[in-house]
């Protein structure tokens, strides 16, 4: 398994433009997760899903769109960017049932908007 | 709202000693408190974690204890190496939510 991947590692936006972040899991969990990491704000969630089709609003959904059309995917959407959207995103992913409340997380994508 | 305070936010030990970092949280039905480590560059990862019906749970160097009349637990790693330098997450959680509050990290530095 590869576990929960994110693209792009890195990017630099210029305020206004949009971008659409990547993220994939491979472990067929039914959670998935957004957060970003501001240095020292430890993660704030922006959007989660419980299920393809089904999305819901975290700490910081301003700015930001999401859609789970599949199991697998769900991508982050950043519309008309702006600098306070510079930061660390991460997705992270967890299975449903059994107990097992562990997040697995990607490795990030670091957003810089000038 | 929900809130969960950690501290410190960096804290430096000598190799071999040991490191304690504590977290408070403010829902009353949080009942799940996982511990993450992130190192440069990398997400986080699940290190041990507790449910509210225990009281403490220990890894090799790892143990979690958790103090639910406080609304406490705390993080304790012993004879800490150098690849324990990284920064630690605390979060807390509730069942029936999918949600977790994380706190502010923590960033430990092992000297060697």
């Amino acid at each position: 398994n590869a576990g929960v991947t994110q693209t792009p590692k890195f990017r630099i936006l210029k305020i206004g433009q949009s971008m659409t972040l990547q993220c994939t899991q491979d472990m067929n969990h039914n959670y998935m997760y957004w957060y970003r990491q501001d240095p020292g704000m430890g993660l704030k969630l922006i959007y989660y899903s419980v299920g393809a089709g089904i999305t819901d609003k975290g700490e910081v959904p301003n700015g930001y769109n999401v859609s789970r059309s599949t199991t697998e995917d769900f991508p982050l959407r950043l519309e008309l960017a702006a600098p306070s959207q510079t930061s660390v995103y991460f997705c992270a992913s967890r299975l449903r049932q059994g107990g097992n409340y562990e997040q697995y997380f990607g490795p990030g994508t670091r957003l810089t908007v000038t | 709202g929900e809130n969960v305070e950690q501290h410190p936010s960096t804290l430096s030990v000598q190799e071999g000693d040991s490191a304690v970092i504590k977290c408070t949280y403010s829902d009353s039905a949080s009942n799940y408190f996982p511990w993450y480590k992130q190192e440069l560059g990398k997400g986080p990862q699940l290190i041990i974690d507790i449910r509210s019906n225990v009281g403490e749970k220990k890894d090799q160097r790892i143990a979690v204890t958790l103090n639910k009349t406080a609304k406490h637990f705390s993080l304790h790693i012993t004879e800490t190496q150098p690849e324990d330098s990284a920064v630690y997450f605390c979060a807390a959680g509730a069942s029936g939510t999918y949600k977790y509050i994380f706190g502010t990290g923590t960033r430990l530095k092992v000297l060697a």
